[in-house]
Parts: structure tokens; sequence; C-alpha cells
């Protein structure tokens, strides 16, 4: 059983388009996250919710927009996309935001390539 | 100076070898240490997750943490091909919202 899955896995699209992806944790968890992968593999946070709250908005473009319907779910959607905003994204989760229980769980990433 | 500084390598062993990477912080509120083990194209998977000072083993994984230092380390033995792969050092305070501040990666390669 996946464990935090992604969808798409990969994503191709033209300047100026909108797409969204999406993320969903069967674990169980209380937090979900954001990151951004650059192309010389630093990972970096952008958003994180506990509880369908948001927690994390880091300094990101308003173009990109986190949604969480639900505890087992965060969508990102991204509008307007930039040559910049290639990369590859990756949602985690955690049992907990604080106490010893925060360890973070990835998913195998989207690679989003705007052309 | 970044948060977390990390060499990022590569690193080249030969099969057997121990396999020794660091990192260093400069954010004394860091409490909690992970090491992420990162294939190529993969998502990044949990290694090794350890609280404040001290030593933690599982398996050919060991991980250690030096706060007075601001130094954690992860030591794999008997490597395999296998283990090649880039290694991520990631921390967080202990209080706030958990954000990871992450290493740059370490690349490993193993050769048989």
């Amino acid at each position: 059983d996946t464990a935090v899955s992604q969808t798409p896995k990969y994503l191709v699209t033209q300047m100026g388009n909108d797409k969204s992806i999406k993320c969903e944790q069967n674990l169980g968890h209380d937090t979900m996250y954001w990151y951004k992968q650059d192309s010389k593999k630093f990972l970096k946070i952008m958003f994180s919710y506990n509880n369908k709250e948001l927690i994390i908005n880091e300094t990101v473009p308003n173009r990109f927009s986190p949604k969480s319907p639900d505890k087992a779910h965060l969508n990102l959607h991204i509008n307007s996309l930039e040559l910049g905003d290639s990369a590859v994204y990756f949602c985690a989760s955690s049992q907990d935001l604080t106490g010893d229980r925060r360890e973070q769980y990835f998913g195998p990433g989207t690679r989003l390539t705007v052309t | 100076q970044k948060e977390v500084e990390q060499d990022p390598g590569p690193l080249s062993v030969p099969e057997g070898a121990i396999v020794s990477l660091n990192c260093t912080y400069s954010n004394s509120a860091f409490q909690y240490f992970m090491w992420y083990r990162q294939y190529s194209r993969k998502g990044p998977e949990l290694l090794m997750y350890t609280y404040s000072s001290g030593n933690k083993e599982d398996g050919r994984f060991t991980a250690q943490v030096d706060k007075s230092s601001k130094y954690i380390s992860l030591f794999i033995r008997d490597s395999q091909p296998s283990d090649s792969a880039t290694y991520l050092c990631a921390m967080s305070r202990a209080y706030g919202n958990n954000r990871l501040a992450f290493g740059k990666g370490n690349q490993v390669v193993v050769i048989p």
C-alpha cells in the first residue's frame, strides 16, 4: 500500500497554463506538506496544513495555492505557470506537528516541466 | 550562512566499506534530526530519526547527534551497491511548525 501518493507523476505544460497536483496519504497523519526540489536537488518547504488548517506559507508566489479538503488530502494549484516553476514537487505527511511523532514521510514526487 | 551545511560530494567507496556522512548546522533550536535516502527520480525515504544528542542504530545504519558541536553524522557499515543514492540530512525545531531544514544532499556511489 502506498503511504503517500501523488498524481500526476509527470506534468508537462506550457507557460501561462493552470495546473493542479494532488496528494493523498493513508497513514492517518494530521499534518501534510508541500516541498519543492530544484534542479540542484535542494528541498525547500512551501506549505503545510495541520488538520486542514494552513500552518506554513513560505515566501512563494501567490500563483501557488494549496487546498486541503480533508486531513488525508492536500492539493497544490498553480496559476499562470512560468518557466521557473519547473521542478519536482513533493508531498509529505507527519503524525504530529509537535511532539515526538513529527518525522515526515514523502511521496514519490511530481516532475513539472514548463515549456 | 545557510542553516544546514552538507558537503554534496560525490563520495565513491568500494563495496563493504564504511560510508561516513555529516552535516553541520547553525541554529541551536534544532532538536529533531533526520536522515533521508533519495534514489534518482524517487522521493526521499526516511532512514533515521533522532531527538537531541546521542546515537541511534538500525541495522547497518548509525546516526549520531552532537548538539554541543552542532554536528550530525550517518554511518553505513558494510556498504552495498544498493546504498548508492543521495543522502539528505534534515532537522526541525522543538517548537513551532515542524518546518524541515534540509542539507543539499550528499551523493554516494558504492562500487562493486
